[in-house]
């Protein structure tokens, strides 16, 4: 049972260069999230999608877009990386609403150089 | 003032006590909370989830919750040094799509 699946696991880009974060979930859940993880910094939303078709910004949207590519899967793209943008970032899954508990993946942990 | 706030920590208990992690939150809204543990280098897993004013028990964990105090707490009976973690308490509300997490307390249980 995959859960939520998070690639890559590792990379390390240069400043300027962009990529993709993907994730996907087999849960069949309807709602979608991106977080990044710094140290002392908790979870922070970047962006969400509470259904397939929607995408809204989080508390920290600059420099990110996302793409709700159908229900399984959810994608985060750096389009010109920074160094501020080294971080762990997790995806997570709910069937949806706020009274839902969010599933996470394993985590993409990325430096820019 | 932060919409979900944790005893900032880090906490140390012997092995054998009560870990208390305790968690405030200030939307009055928020109707749903859950505790996630982290270990270092990993993902956050869901542990316990709350709804209701009281107590919920899952074997040596029990998730307190005072909707009149906006207070959400996790006990752990018995800790063991495999509950050494980060924890993060989240709270919800039915009408929305988000979890608004706090920083999460770390604890280290010592043998």
């Amino acid at each position: 049972n995959a859960g939520v699946t998070q690639t890559p696991k590792f990379q390390v880009l240069k400043t300027g260069q962009s990529m993709t974060l993907q994730c996907a979930q087999d849960m069949n859940h309807n709602s979608m999230y991106w977080y990044r993880q710094d140290p002392g910094m908790g979870l922070r939303l970047i962006y969400y999608s509470a259904s397939e078709g929607t995408t809204d910004k989080g508390e920290v949207p600059n420099g990110y877009n996302v793409s709700r590519l159908n229900k399984r899967e959810f994608s985060l793209r750096l389009e010109s990386a920074a160094p501020s943008q080294t971080s762990v970032y997790f995806c997570a899954s709910s069937p949806g609403g706020g009274n839902q508990p969010q599933h996470f993946g394993d985590g993409t942990r990325l430096s820019i150089l | 003032q932060k919409e979900v706030e944790q005893n900032s920590g880090p906490l140390s208990v012997p092995e054998g006590a009560i870990a208390s992690l305790n968690c405030t939150y200030s939307d009055r809204g928020s109707q749903s909370f859950f505790w996630y543990r982290q270990y270092s280098g990993k993902s956050p897993e869901l542990i316990m989830f709350i709804y209701s004013n009281g107590d919920k028990e899952d074997g040596r964990f029990t998730a307190q919750l005072n909707k009149a105090s906006q207070y959400v707490s996790l006990l752990i009976r018995d800790s063991q040094p495999s509950d050494s973690a980060t924890y993060l308490c989240a709270g919800g509300k039915t009408s929305g799509s988000r979890l608004t997490f706090g920083e999460g307390t770390q604890l280290t249980v010592n043998p």
